[in-house]
């Protein structure tokens, strides 16, 4: 079992710039999920997919933050434009239906810094 | 977001010695916990849940208590070792939507050799 698959681990931008995150989820697990974590903030979450499905964006700051799952192992989150605000480390997490537990499985992150 | 993170405790522990870690939740709508573990450069790490119906949960060196009358969870780690030196988070789950994990604001262990 590989994990939650996270790319890139580290991302630089400049501020304006469009940054695409991405996110290969376990096989067979059904839910995916977006986290930003940042000191001021801690862990909170920005949008949840069942079955591909988004399904509650409302930790989504704003207009300039999408996220799709066009299937069930790929999911990006876009920022567009970038500011320095954004910096922060993205973690993807992933779940499946019926599981043992509620608890996710998270990815390594991706540690984003906007200049 | 629904996680508060303004200030991160910091508990200092002699390696061997027990750890206790505590956490305080506000939400009567809370219904099971969960404590991660989030290693540097890591992501947050399931260590062991526990349902409301529940009052104790036991893992392997590791105790869940809650105390639902003062809305209080701890975890306490036995034998304390410099591997468990990280941010250790309570995270719950709510009957309104048992899909969301709303994380604590952590708390770091450091184990001194």
């Amino acid at each position: 079992d590989a994990g939650v698959i996270q790319s890139p681990r580290h991302e630089v931008t400049e501020m304006g710039q469009e940054v695409t995150l991405r996110c290969k989820p376990i096989s067979g697990h059904n839910s995916l999920f977006w986290y930003r974590q940042t000191m001021m903030r801690g862990l909170e979450l920005l949008i949840y997919f069942n079955n591909n499905v988004p399904i509650d964006d409302s930790g989504m700051p704003e207009d300039r933050f999408s996220a799709k799952m066009p299937n069930a192992s790929f999911s990006t989150l876009k920022i567009q434009p970038s500011e320095p605000r954004d910096s922060a480390v993205y973690f993807c997490a992933s779940r499946r239906e019926g599981q043992r537990n509620y608890g996710y499985t998270f990815g390594s992150g991706t540690r984003l810094t906007v200049v | 977001g629904e996680s508060v993170g303004l200030h991160l405790p910091t508990l200092s522990v002699q390696e061997g010695d027990n750890s206790i870690i505590n956490c305080a939740y506000s939400n009567s709508a809370s219904d099971y916990f969960i404590w991660y573990k989030q290693e540097s450069g890591k992501g947050p790490q399931f260590i062991i849940d526990i349902r409301s119906n529940m009052d104790k949960r036991q893992g392997q060196r590791v105790t869940v208590l809650l105390n639902k009358t003062v809305k209080h969870l701890s975890l306490q780690i036995a034998a304390t070792q410099p591997g468990d030196s990280a941010v250790y988070f309570c995270a719950e789950i709510r009957k309104t939507s048992y899909d969301k994990v709303i994380f604590g604001p952590g708390t770091s262990l450091s184990v001194i050799p």
